[in-house]
């Protein structure tokens, strides 16, 4: 079964500066891997998502993320982060489910906060 | 107006109760999802619909049941809460670009239940 990890609970960064989110899963085939933000009463929108091809993929707000099969990580990155970027930020993999069935399994999540 | 929308947003109940969350989408997708958000566990399925007459149990099933009344529409039951039952539920859709595993999910904005 494939599982998703995001080590870190809760990240502060300064606005402006630079942010890595980190993301390892574990899947027994090429996996389909996506990250999605949930901002304060809101629902999940996804960022990025990857399939295949390119391992550096672009997403909407400005951030992007890098496949690496080698370390089985698909870290998320923005290089200056804005006031509004404050939200909760789910990693997601594609897979075969107990049932048969493919689903996605999310991480635990990883809340950013962002002091000016 | 949004394309995935809950209703109620917010419920109060007690255990024992019988309780309806509905979900309606106007996104025209075929495919609907209800998952449970818990702190510290992510987002976890419940159920999912290929269609209306598809229903599949997703990983945390018991206690609950569903119904596809049309595309649009995909309700959630809780026939006896229980307080263990006290979540965020969310509803989402997708539409038919390749598997499951491939589409993009679309978020409502949540309800949240409380179970006294």
């Amino acid at each position: 079964a494939q599982s998703v990890t995001q080590p870190d609970i809760h990240i502060t960064v300064s606005e402006g500066a630079s942010l890595e989110l980190r993301c390892n899963y574990s899947y027994g085939a090429t996996p389909y891997l996506f990250w999605y933000v949930q901002s304060p009463g809101q629902g999940l929108q996804l960022l990025l998502k990857y399939f295949s091809g390119d391992t550096l993929v672009q997403g909407i707000k400005g951030f992007e993320a890098e496949f690496k099969r080698s370390q089985s990580s698909f870290n998320l990155r923005k290089p200056s982060v804005h006031w509004s970027d404050a939200a909760e930020y789910f990693c997601a993999v594609a897979g075969i489910s107990n049932f048969g069935n493919e689903k996605l399994t999310f991480g635990t999540g990883t809340r950013l906060t962002i002091i000016p | 107006d949004a394309d995935v929308t809950q209703t109620p947003r917010n419920r109060i109940t007690k255990t024992g109760k019988r309780i309806m969350l509905e979900c309606s989408q106007t996104k025209g997708h075929d495919r609907m999802y209800w998952y449970r958000q818990d702190p510290g566990l992510g987002l976890r399925l419940i159920y999912y619909s290929f269609d209306v007459k598809d229903i599949n149990k997703g990983e945390i099933s018991d206690g609950y049941s569903v119904s596809r009344q049309a595309q649009a529409k995909f309700s959630l039951s809780l026939e006896s809460a229980i307080p263990n039952q006290t979540a965020l539920y969310f509803c989402a859709t997708s539409d038919r670009v390749g598997g499951l595993a491939t589409d993009t999910q679309y978020f409502g904005p949540g309800t949240r239940l409380t179970v006294l």
